[in-house]
């Protein structure tokens, strides 16, 4: 049974920093693995999509890197916003398109 | 393009009384999930529909919840009845296929409180 943990659970940060959050899992034998963001009383939001043959994916501000065979993902943040506030979350794609999701960091970027 | 839809926002019931939420995918998309998110925890699926078929139904407590996905469109979810730990924000969502490149859209949820 594929479980997936996600390291800190909760992280805050000034403004302007640059930060990594991590996402690790115990079987290896995925389709991709995603990174969400959920903002309070919201639903998800999809960020980055990493396809299993794939080692990393690019949006923004975001860079999501993804090494399988060790089981690790990360998410890296630079130069964090207030606006960037919310709860992430991983995700991995196993054999039945099905996702298994982690429990999430919360993060604040204060002012 | 319109999102995910669903229906009510909030409820709030005692234990033993009954609840369907409802959930309206994105236009065209043939797959539909509906996820139980406790607070502080990630999402857990309850069932994966693919048009009007089940996909995988293994994580839905039976004896008390139902699903349906009349006409591979909309979808209800029905919990009979409630109990104190079904507490928790159900979210659907919705891809365009079963497949590994496809992006899930989640709706907003519907907070369900059992007192």
């Amino acid at each position: 049974k594929q479980e997936v943990t996600q390291i800190p659970a909760a992280l805050s940060v000034p403004e302007g920093e640059n930060l990594v959050l991590n996402c690790s899992f115990t079987d290896s034998a995925i389709y991709n693995l995603q990174w969400f963001r959920q903002d309070p009383g919201k639903g998800l939001t999809s960020l980055l999509l990493i396809q299993s043959s794939q080692r990393e994916q690019t949006s923004g501000r975001l860079n999501a890197s993804l090494d399988k065979s060790s089981g690790r993902s990360t998410l890296y943040i630079a130069a964090s916003q207030p606006g960037d506030s919310a709860t992430y979350l991983c995700a991995v794609c196993g054999s039945a398109r099905q996702l298994t999701f982690g429990s999430g960091t919360q993060l604040t970027v204060l002012p | 393009e319109a999102g995910v839809a669903q229906s009510p926002r909030y409820k709030i019931i005692e234990k033993r009384q009954s609840v369907a939420f409802w959930c309206n995918p994105i236009s065209g998309h043939a797959t539909l999930y509906w996820y139980q998110q406790i607070l502080g925890q990630g999402p857990k699926l309850l069932i994966q529909f693919q048009n009007n078929g089940v996909v995988d139904d293994s994580q839905l407590p039976k004896d008390r919840f139902s699903a349906e996905r009349l006409k591979g469109v909309d979808s209800t979810l029905k919990i009979q009845p409630a109990k104190l730990e079904d507490s928790a924000v159900y979210l659907c969502a919705s891809s365009f296929f079963l497949s590994s490149t496809d992006t899930q859209y989640f709706g907003p949820g519907t907070r369900l409180t059992v007192l």
